[in-house]
C-alpha cells in the first residue's frame, strides 16, 4: 500500500512556542491530505482537509490561526501549532489520498506526539 | 450530522476464536467505509474499505460487511491470534470532499 510518513514522530515543547509537523506522501501524489488529532482513549478527529496549491478546510471550532496548514506540493504537508499550550498537547494524524485509482481510499501517518509543558 | 458508534468498546477472547465488531452509522448516504487497525500511540493501518456499492470485501482471515440502508458494518476475524490485539477503528466518508467520520474504537484484547 501507498506510504505516507510524519515527522517528527514526538516533540516537546515549552508553552508559547511554535511546533511544525511534515507530512509526506513516499510513492504517491496526494491531491488531499488530512489532518486529525487524538486524544487518548479517543478516536480522531478531523481538523482540516488540505488540498495543494489553495488554502486548507477547517472544520469547526478548529482555530486556523493557531493551526497553519500549508499544502505547497503534491507529497508535502505541513502543520504548525503557534503559540502551542498545554491544552495543544496530543497526538497529531496526516493522512493522504491520491489522485486516481486508490478507490479514495485514505493512508495515515503514523502520527506525532505533541507534549506542550 | 454523521455520527458513528461501535459496540462493543473493548472486547476480549481466548486465542483461536471467531469474532465479530459492530459499527452503526446514522446518514445512510455514504460513500464509503473503512475500517483500520490502530496500535498503541501508532498510526493507523487500513485493513478493508468498502464502496457503497459493494457488500462486503475480505482480506485474509479479515471479512468486513455493509448493509447501507441500516447502517451497519461488521469486522468479522476469524481464528483471532494475540497478535490481532489492537484498537479496530470504523470509519464513513459521506461524500466527494473524502473526509472521514470515525467511531470511538473497539479495543480488542486476544489472549494466548
Amino acid at each position: 500500500g501507498a506510504v505516507v510518513s510524519q515527522h517528527p514522530s514526538w516533540v516537546i515543547c515549552k508553552s508559547g512556542t511554535s511546533v511544525k509537523i511534515e507530512c509526506r506522501s513516499l510513492d504517491f501524489q496526494a491531491t488531499t491530505m488530512f489532518w486529525y488529532r487524538q486524544f487518548p482513549k479517543q478516536s480522531l478527529m478531523l481538523m482540516a482537509t488540505s488540498n495543494e496549491g489553495s488554502k486548507a478546510t477547517y472544520e469547526q471550532g478548529v482555530e486556523k490561526d493557531k493551526f497553519l496548514i500549508n499544502h505547497a506540493s503534491l507529497t508535502l504537508s505541513t502543520l504548525t501549532v503557534t503559540s502551542a499550550h498545554p491544552e495543544d498537547s496530543s497526538f497529531y494524524i496526516c493522512s493522504a489520498r491520491g489522485a486516481s485509482g486508490s478507490g479514495n481510499e485514505q493512508f495515515f501517518g503514523p502520527g506525532t506526539r505533541l507534549t506542550v509543558l | 450530522k454523521q455520527e458513528v458508534t461501535q459496540i462493543p468498546a473493548a472486547l476480549s477472547v481466548p486465542e483461536g476464536e471467531n469474532l465479530v465488531l459492530n459499527c452503526s452509522f446514522t446518514d445512510s448516504a455514504i460513500y464509503n467505509l473503512q475500517w483500520f487497525r490502530q496500535d498503541p500511540g501508532k498510526g493507523l493501518t487500513s485493513l478493508l474499505l468498502i464502496q457503497s456499492s459493494q457488500r462486503e470485501q475480505t482480506s485474509g482471515r479479515l471479512n468486513a460487511s455493509l448493509d447501507k440502508s441500516s447502517g451497519r458494518s461488521t469486522l468479522y476475524i476469524a481464528a483471532s491470534q494475540p497478535g490481532d490485539s489492537a484498537t479496530y477503528l470504523c470509519a464513513v466518508s459521506l461524500g466527494s470532499n473524502y473526509k472521514l467520520t470515525f467511531g470511538k474504537g473497539t479495543l480488542l484484547t486476544v489472549n494466548p
